[in-house]
């Protein structure tokens, strides 16, 4: 089983400000087969990114995805008020398919 | 509108069993695979297993194998998750979710199906 460990747990920011966040995986997966999603309070995940870097459909272009191998991130250029969530990563390359654990986003 | 609609929350009891389900619409139901996603409260996501409606082949987790059930029935798009006996520790969200271009990774989700279970 390929175990995704994301970092950091929590990340502080501010409206505005750039969101670098990780994720990186115990054996390689490639560079297309990893999901980012985004999981706000009370709601179902939303997809973000698919194949480590393509934006999945209406998703706004301050959320990019890069990385290959076993190190991916994910890109918020410009938060805006309502970015603030969890995030989470999910590689597809193995069975069974398995999610990091999450990074929170929340306001400085 | 393309969506998934769950059913309602549960609360049981250790050792009952239980059925939730999921129903496609607004697209072609046995075109994507459907999978099931554990939320332990406060806690993160956790891929179960998933369906392929038109012809129900199913895969599973191994960390959910031989504790769930997942199952479809086509004719009215929709997809089940069930248990025959629950434990507390079953208590959680679940989420079923439409898979996109066939990677096991999900592009519609449904809002959710809360089970409680407590004696």
């Amino acid at each position: 089983e390929i175990v995704l460990t994301q970092s950091p747990g929590t990340l502080s920011l501010s409206p505005g400000e750039r969101a670098t966040l990780s994720c990186r995986a115990s054996q390689s997966i490639s560079s297309s087969y990893l999901a980012w999603y985004q999981q706000k309070p009370g709601q179902a995940p939303r997809l973000l990114i698919y194949g480590a870097s393509s934006r999945a459909t209406g998703i706004p272009d301050r959320f990019s995805g890069s990385g290959s191998g076993t190190d991916f991130t994910l890109t918020i250029s410009r938060l805006e008020p309502e970015d603030f969530a969890v995030f989470y990563c999910q590689q597809y390359l193995n069975s069974p398919r398995t999610f990091g654990q999450g990074t929170k986003v929340e306001i400085k | 509108e393309v969506q998934l609609v769950q059913s309602g929350a549960e609360v049981k009891k250790p050792g009952e069993s239980l059925k939730i389900s999921c129903k496609g619409s607004g697209y072609s139901f046995t075109s994507n695979w459907i999978g099931w996603v554990r939320q332990m409260p406060g806690k993160g996501l956790e891929w179960m297993g998933i369906i392929y409606p038109a012809d129900s082949d199913t895969i599973y987790s191994p960390s959910f194998q031989g504790r769930v059930t997942i199952s479809a029935d086509k004719s009215i798009s929709t997809a089940y998750l069930q248990w025959s006996s629950l434990k507390a520790s079953d208590t959680a969200m679940y989420y079923c979710a439409r898979d996109k271009g066939g990677g096991w990774y999900f592009d519609l989700w449904g809002r959710g199906t809360l089970v409680t279970v407590s004696s």
